[in-house]
C-alpha cells in the first residue's frame, strides 16, 4: 500500500537559514501529496498540496514539488523564522481511499533567534 | 469559527477505567476520523466515518469503539484502558467527497496510570 518515509528529526536552524525537510513515497499511480503542520499545542493544519506529477504546492513561503521521478516531495522554505518551529509532516492517502490519509513520522523543527 | 471542537483536552485514567473523548465538528463533513499519535510514529488512523450510522476500522482500532450516530459527533470509547492507550488522540473531518482538506481538533492528551 501507500506509504511515505520522512526525515528524521529533530532539526535545529537559525533564524534566516535555508529549511529542507526530505519526503519519499510509495504509492500506487499518482496521488495527491500534502504537508501539514502541527505548531505546539494544536492541532495539524493543512500547509501545502500537490494534486499531480510536477505540481508545485507552496504556502507562507514553503514550497514543495511533487517528482514522480525521485518518487519524493521534499518540504523548503528560504529563510525560516522563529514562527516556523512546528512539527512538519508529510502525507498521502491510503492505498484505495480518497480520504484516509497515511502519514510520516513528523519532523520536529526549532528556529533559534 | 468552531471548526472541529474535542474535549477533554487532557485526562488522566486508571487501567481499567473506561471513558468516551467527545468530538464535533460543525462544518456538516461527511468524513471523520480518530487519530492517535506517538513519538516516532507520526498518526495512527483508529476509526472513521463515511457519514452519520456508517463507522469502519482504521490500522489500530483494538480497545476502542466509535459510534456516529448525528453528522456532528463523533465520540471516541475506551472500553478498559491500559497504559499503552497513552497517547495523544486526535479528531479530524473533511468534506465527503473525493480528498478534501483535513481539519483537525486540538488534541486529547490522555495518560493512562
Amino acid at each position: 500500500g501507500n506509504s511515505v518515509t520522512q526525515m528524521e528529526g529533530p532539526v535545529t536552524l537559525s533564524e534566516e537559514a535555508f529549511l529542507t525537510i526530505n519526503c519519499t513515497y510509495t504509492a500506487t499511480g499518482y496521488p495527491s501529496l500534502f504537508w501539514y503542520v502541527q505548531y505546539p499545542g494544536e492541532g495539524l493544519q493543512l500547509l501545502l498540496k500537490a494534486t499531480k506529477a510536477d505540481d508545485k504546492g507552496s504556502n507562507k513561503g514553503f514550497e514543495a514539488t511533487y517528482r514522480k521521478e525521485t518518487t519524493s516531495f521534499h518540504l523548503e522554505k528560504g529563510s525560516v523564522q522563529v514562527s516556523d518551529s512546528a512539527v512538519y509532516f508529510c502525507a498521502l492517502p491510503v492505498s484505495g481511499s480518497a480520504r484516509q490519509l497515511t502519514f510520516g513520522s513528523g519532523t520536529q523543527l526549532t528556529v533559534l533567534p | 469559527n468552531a471548526g472541529v471542537t474535542q474535549t477533554p483536552k487532557f485526562q488522566v485514567l486508571k487501567t481499567g477505567q473506561s471513558m468516551t473523548l467527545q468530538c464535533a465538528q460543525d462544518m456538516n463533513h461527511e468524513y471523520m476520523s480518530w487519530y492517535r499519535q506517538d513519538p516516532g510514529m507520526g498518526l495512527r488512523l483508529i476509526h472513521y466515518s463515511v457519514g452519520a450510522g456508517i463507522t469502519d476500522q482504521g490500522e489500530v482500532p483494538n480497545g476502542y469503539n466509535v459510534s456516529r450516530s448525528t453528522t456532528e459527533d463523533f465520540p471516541l470509547r475506551l472500553l478498559s484502558a491500559a497504559p499503552s492507550q497513552t497517547s495523544v488522540y486526535f479528531c479530524a473531518s473533511s468534506y465527503g467527497r473525493g480528498y478534501a482538506e483535513a481539519f483537525f481538533g486540538q488534541g486529547t492528551r490522555l495518560t493512562v496510570v
